[in-house]
This record gives C-alpha cells, sequence and structure tokens, in this order.
C-alpha cells in the first residue's frame, strides 16, 4: 500500500541540478519522509530523510512542504553515475516497529 | 564498518521446493527486515525483526517466514515456492535506536524458481 506518488521517469542534463518530487498527500504527523536510490537492481541506497524541516548532506537536499503533503529531493549537480531509480518512502512507526512503503520510484537517466 | 551481507547471491530452485535465505546486519544493528523486489510489484515489505522477535509483517502468505538469532543474523524461509516467488530478496538492517532507524539494505538474492 504505497503511501507516496512519484513521475515515473526524468531526464537531466549532466551537471545540472536534479529536482524529483514526490507527493505523500496521506502522511502523519509522526511519519518520516526517506529517499533511496538503486541502481541496477543492487540494493537500495540511503540518500536521506527528514520530518518537517528541510535537511541537506553531501548527497543531497531534502526540501519538504510546509503542510508536509509534498516533498523534493534535489541533486545539486547531477552526475552520470546518478542515473537510477530514485525511490520517496514514508516510514510508518506502529506500536511495535517500523515500516517502510516503497512506491514505484522515478527512473532518473541523467544524458551528457 | 562492514554493510549488509546477503548469502547466496543467486539461487536457482523448482517449483515445490523451499529455500532459505540468510542475511548478516551491520554489526550494532538488532533490526532486520525482508523485501521482495519484482517487476509487477516493486518493493514489497516481508517482515521485520528485532532481538529475535517478529514485530512487523506484510501481506504475504504463510509459506514465507524469518527467524532472527541472539547475534542478530535472521534467515528467511519460502516452502512450496511457487513461479511467482522468483523475484530480488532485500535484506535491510537498522539500529532502532531514537532518530537513528536508516535502514541500510545488502545486495540482495536473487531466487529464480524454475
Amino acid at each position: 500500500d504505497a503511501k507516496t506518488t512519484q513521475p515515473p521517469s526524468m531526464d537531466c542534463a549532466e551537471g545540472r541540478a536534479a529536482n524529483l518530487p514526490c507527493n505523500h498527500s496521506t502522511i502523519s504527523g509522526n511519519e518520516y519522509v526517506y529517499w533511496y536510490r538503486q541502481i541496477h537492481s543492487q540494493g537500495p541506497q540511503y540518500i536521506i530523510h527528514g520530518l518537517k524541516n528541510n535537511e541537506t548532506n553531501e548527497m543531497a537536499s531534502l526540501i519538504i512542504t510546509e503542510d508536509r503533503k509534498s516533498s523534493t529531493l534535489i541533486l545539486p549537480h547531477a552526475t552520470l553515475r546518478d542515473t537510477a531509480v530514485y525511490y520517496c518512502i514514508v516510514r510508518v512507526l506502529t506500536n511495535t516497529g517500523n515500516q517502510f512503503y516503497f512506491g514505484t520510484g522515478t527512473s532518473l537517466t541523467v544524458i551528457p | 564498518k562492514a554493510g549488509v551481507t546477503q548469502t547466496p547471491r543467486y539461487l536457482i530452485k523448482t517449483r515445490g521446493q523451499q529455500v532459505t535465505l540468510s542475511c548478516s546486519p551491520i554489526s550494532g544493528h538488532r533490526s532486520v527486515s525482508w523485501y521482495q523486489q519484482t517487476p509487477g510489484q516493486g518493493l514489497q515489505f516481508l517482515f521485520e525483526y528485532f532481538s529475535e522477535t517478529q514485530r512487523n509483517k506484510g501481506n504475504f502468505p504463510g509459506r514465507f517466514s524469518g527467524r532472527q538469532f541472539s547475534n542478530s543474523r535472521s534467515e528467511m524461509n519460502v516452502s512450496t515456492l511457487e513461479l511467482g516467488d522468483s523475484a530480488l530478496y532485500l535484506c535491510a538492517s537498522s539500529s532502532r535506536r531514537q532518530g537513528r532507524d536508516t535502514q541500510y539494505f545488502g545486495p540482495g538474492t536473487r531466487l529464480t524458481v524454475l
């Protein structure tokens, strides 16, 4: 039961910023938004996560809207190695643990 | 720190057989989750184990089971294999400490059922 909606595919020119949108309109107050990427059927790689505030790390920036119904992952200077499927995920906390709901992801192609 | 390891990386079985997959989490991580990934259904949550107890379970039939050992290593078992069980099975570990629940994935086990 995916809780996120992402465009199926996007292209980005090498060296430009890649902005990947995600809708999570049913997100609850204590549910985090996570981003992972998967390259060629390898295991998904963690990128970044956030709850309310915008976040930045060495890989990317995460912009979350004030109402938390959507977010954008920004790769500031896309390279060819950033070509991958990017998953926006809502982490649901239960009484006993947590569960990650993966959507269908966005296939990002970085073009030389 | 070594990452999550999964064995075997590739496996071929026939319908009706059973299979056991193994996952060793990152050192210090006590939570292990399993996922199935297929082209048609994407990444689907199977179950999560923490301190040898199953904490969460996804919507899969009882043929899919798992367990976790005292050293946090985990195994999942699929009995009476069906063609539709062909998939990439991914294991992820996390520390489950407050604010540090990020899951780190292994490379996966590619299961082919003939």
